[in-house]
């Protein structure tokens, strides 16, 4: 159950773009996007519902394709404070408890 | 408006003992959530309780046990500590839960280390 994330790690330079990737093996109502920095607890960025809505973050984006259970999130013009761990979370099978893949590893650098 | 608030922020078990990590949220969240994250891992829920009274399990619930007597608390009990257990354990709320549609709100972690 638990969703796929690609790829494992990403390394930018100021101002390059990235996609992180997140897919799962069921239906999906919903997929979250957190972002953990290094010895801090996770933080909410977006939520996506079923629909297909491409939500936005100041310049951190995403899209939800429940067709093909697949969620993407996109980074563009990256700053410094991007960096981190983002995590997706999809729901449990009973839809009442989130579940996080394994993390993409995004370091930013000058 | 503290949000969730987990203590003790560290913690030296030895193999064997006891313990309860505490857990509060004072944003009236129905849901709450334990996970443990290992080093260089993902969040692996541990339990999780949909309202006072209620609780199931996660991914990984062995060696745990939760009691939710009030919406605010949420305690992790680890009975027996064991080296596996060493981990940094988040708590988390959320408003509401059927298919997970509000933001987690997770706290600041307590890191055990289990010797």
């Amino acid at each position: 159950q638990q969703p796929v994330q690609s790829p494992q790690a990403v390394i930018l330079r100021e101002g390059e773009d990235a996609v992180i990737n997140c897919s799962s093996s069921k239906a999906l109502y919903s997929v979250h996007w957190y972002r953990q920095k290094h010895g801090e607890a996770p933080v909410f960025l977006m939520i996506l519902l079923k629909g297909g809505e491409q939500k936005g973050h100041e310049k951190i984006s995403a899209s939800f394709n429940e067709k093909k259970q697949q969620s993407s999130l996109y980074l563009t013009a990256s700053q410094l404070s991007y960096s981190g761990t983002y995590f997706c979370g999809t729901e449990n099978q009973a839809g009442t408890a989130l579940i996080f893949g394994k993390g993409t590893t995004l370091s930013v650098s000058s | 408006n503290a949000g969730v608030t987990q203590t003790p922020k560290f913690r030296i078990l030895k193999i064997g003992q006891s313990m309860t990590l505490q857990c509060a949220q004072d944003m009236n969240h129905n849901y709450m959530y334990w996970y443990r994250q290992d080093p260089g891992m993902g969040l692996k829920l541990i339990y999780y309780s949909v309202g006072a009274g209620i609780t199931d399990k996660g991914e990984v619930p062995n060696g745990y046990n939760v009691s939710r007597s009030t919406t605010e608390d949420f305690p992790l009990r680890l009975e027996l500590a064991a080296p596996s257990q060493t981990s940094v354990y988040f708590c988390a709320s959320s408003r509401t839960g059927q298919g997970v549609n509000s933001p987690l709100h997770f706290g600041n972690g307590t890191r055990l280390t289990v010797t």
